[in-house]
């Protein structure tokens, strides 16, 4: 079936450091894939997403670019600030379109 | 405002109780999903809705029973057969279409006491 592989975490970075976050993924067909970030006691919100190979999402800073080949969709981000302190989730919609499958998140601390 | 709304945030339920949460969504998405998470832990799908009175099962739908009356409302029910209920659990919902973005509510947190 679909999966979605994500690094462990927690990543700690210092303020303004280069982040990468990986995540690699296995399906069927042409899924669409997505970013998702959740802060602390709260739901999920899309940060970013995209549709077909060679596609970046972009959004606040944070990258990620659709790689058919490697069947990767890592993010990336210049330059992170301590407001940037959270769980990042890799997804996908599995192969009917119906609903996501999640990576396992990578937590992100950033220190000052 | 359109978006998903969960009730409560919080609840707490004795061991051997039934207890509903509540989702309801004005974006009129066709679709609806309940996941769950738990801590340090990625979501798990326990039900989704593709349409009203539709609805199949995800991967742990064992203890949890849903419902689906009207396109805004997605209740999850968790019973008394769900043995390890603690947990946050979320509601989603999504545009019909392929390829359309879930979108989140804010989350519910269920403790057992």
């Amino acid at each position: 079936g679909d999966s979605v592989t994500q690094m462990e975490g927690p990543v700690t970075l210092s303020e303004e450091a280069f982040l990468t976050i990986n995540c690699t993924y296995t399906a069927t067909g042409y899924p669409s894939l997505f970013w998702y970030v959740q802060y602390p006691g709260e739901g999920l919100q899309l940060l970013l997403k995209a549709t077909k190979a060679d596609d970046k999402g972009s959004n606040k800073g944070f990258e990620a670019t659709y790689r058919k080949e490697t069947t990767s969709f890592h993010l990336e981000k210049g330059s992170v600030q301590v407001s940037d302190s959270a769980v990042y989730f890799c997804a996908l919609n599995d192969s009917g379109f119906q609903k996501l499958v999640f990576g396992t998140g990578t937590r992100l601390l950033v220190s000052p | 405002d359109g978006g998903i709304t969960q009730s409560p945030k919080y609840l707490f339920r004795k061991e051997g109780q039934n207890v509903t949460l509540s989702c309801e969504q004005n974006l009129n998405h066709d679709a609806m999903y309940w996941y769950r998470q738990d801590p340090g832990q990625g979501l798990r799908l326990i039900y989704y809705s593709q349409i009203v009175n539709d609805f199949q099962k995800g991967d742990i739908a064992e203890g949890y029973s849903v419902s689906r009356e009207k396109k805004e409302s997605f209740p999850l029910t968790v019973t008394s057969a769900q043995k390890n209920p603690t947990a946050f659990y979320l509601c989603a919902s999504r545009p019909g279409g392929t390829g359309n973005t879930i979108y989140f509510g804010e989350g519910s947190w269920l403790t057992v006491v």
